[in-house]
This record gives structure tokens, sequence and C-alpha cells, in this order.
């Protein structure tokens, strides 16, 4: 593993369906992020977590949540899957320093219907 | 509650020549920082550029730049010399530093550049 891996790549999900969404990171950055991307809407955050055992809601956390327990892992779940959920989901992270940039994974193309 | 915007949903250029890409943000707090993010249509995001709230300078990198304008709460990224491979989506992005790492993005501006 290099950087942050995002699983699965792309997924077709039955409205109503849990879904959890897999985000490591490799660089023991302390803070870590999910945001949506949608056309003309750029990235919006759903949560983050500025360091292992905490989280954060963003902009748009409603059917959504997280948990961090380690520095590594932040996965996203979706408890009950609605079409409006489709996008495309971006997790990053970045360093303890407040001015360092995010690392952002290759994203995960999620379907709702 | 902190935004960004950025105005412009497309853009074009001609090759060789700089074009500005605008972004405004609004918050209350006195430090933060401001990022620039290029995407291309294979879909990866890069970073460009940083600009943190107390820094004197206008950041640079190559031909990257950043016209950082506090009183008028803008940081306008500037590309001189525009190539093909410029040809992206831009992102603004502004963390809050009391907020801990929350780090917002606006819509994006797309970039195209004419040989």
């Amino acid at each position: 593993i290099a950087g942050i891996t995002q699983a699965p790549t792309s997924q077709i999900l039955a409205a109503g369906r849990r879904m959890t969404l897999r985000c490591t990171q490799d660089m023991r950055h302390n803070a870590m992020y999910w945001y949506r991307q949608d056309l003309g809407l750029g990235l919006r955050l759903i949560h983050y977590s500025n360091t292992a055992g905490t989280t954060g809601k963003g902009e748009v956390p409603d059917g959504y949540s997280v948990s961090r327990a380690n520095t590594d892992d932040f996965p996203l779940t979706l408890a009950s899957a609605v079409p409006s959920q489709t996008s495309v989901y971006f997790c990053a992270s970045s360093d303890t320093d407040r001015n360092t940039e995010a690392f952002f994974g290759q994203g995960t193309r999620l379907t709702v219907v | 509650a902190q935004k960004i915007t950025q105005t412009q949903p497309g853009m074009f250029v001609q090759e060789k020549e700089a074009v500005t890409l605008d972004c405004t943000y609004d918050t209350s707090d006195q430090s933060y920082g401001l990022f620039w993010y290029k995407q291309p249509s294979s879909g990866e995001m890069i970073f460009l550029i940083y600009q943190g709230s107390y820094d004197e300078q206008n950041a640079t990198e190559g031909r990257y730049s950043l016209n950082f304008q506090k009183a008028r709460k803008s940081a306008n990224l500037v590309i001189s010399a525009s190539q093909l491979g410029d040809s992206a989506m831009y992102f603004c992005a502004m963390r809050v530093f009391p907020g801990g790492f929350k780090t917002i993005f606006g819509a994006g501006t797309r970039l195209f550049v004419k040989a």
C-alpha cells in the first residue's frame, strides 16, 4: 500500500442497502476526510477526523457515518442508501502541520439504484 | 460558516497565455489556509499551491501563483504560459485552523486550453 487506498473502486447498490466504503492510508497522517463529488457542486465534505478516536461533521453529513478506531483507517458507512447518494466519493488525509496539503485516494464511484 | 465561491464554471485560454481563476472565501476566523488543486480528466486530485492567512508574500510554485487579497477575501490562481496539459478542473479550498483540519472546497472551474 502506498498513499491512500479506497475500496471498492466502483459499486452499484440497491436502494435501502447498507454499504461501507473503505479507506486506508499508510502515511501516518492524523487528519482524514471524506468528500463526495457531484457535477457542478465540487467536493463537499461529509465527515472528517482530526485524529484517531475523534470525528466531526462536514457540510453534508446526513445519511453517512464514520469511525476512526486507529490512525490508518477511516471507513464511511451508508446505513440505508438512497439514489441521491449516487456520487464519486473521495477519501483524503493530511499531516499534522496545518499548512500541508491533503492527499487523495483514487475515488469510489457509487451508484444507488 | 465557512464558504468558498468559484464563480467561473468554465474558462478558455489560448496556449502560452496567462489565465486567472477566481476564488473568494468567507470566514470570520483570522487563521486559515487556502489551497488550490487540479483534477485532470483521469480523476486524481493534484495539489498545486498553498497560501496561509498570515503570509505576507503571495505564494508561487513554478507557473502557478496565488494572488492573495486578504481584505477582499480572494485567493485567485494565476497560471502563466498555459499548456495543453493544464486543461482540467481546478478547485480552491480553505482550512480554518481553529476547526482543526476541516477543509472545504469550492465548486471548481473547468479550464480549457486551446492550441
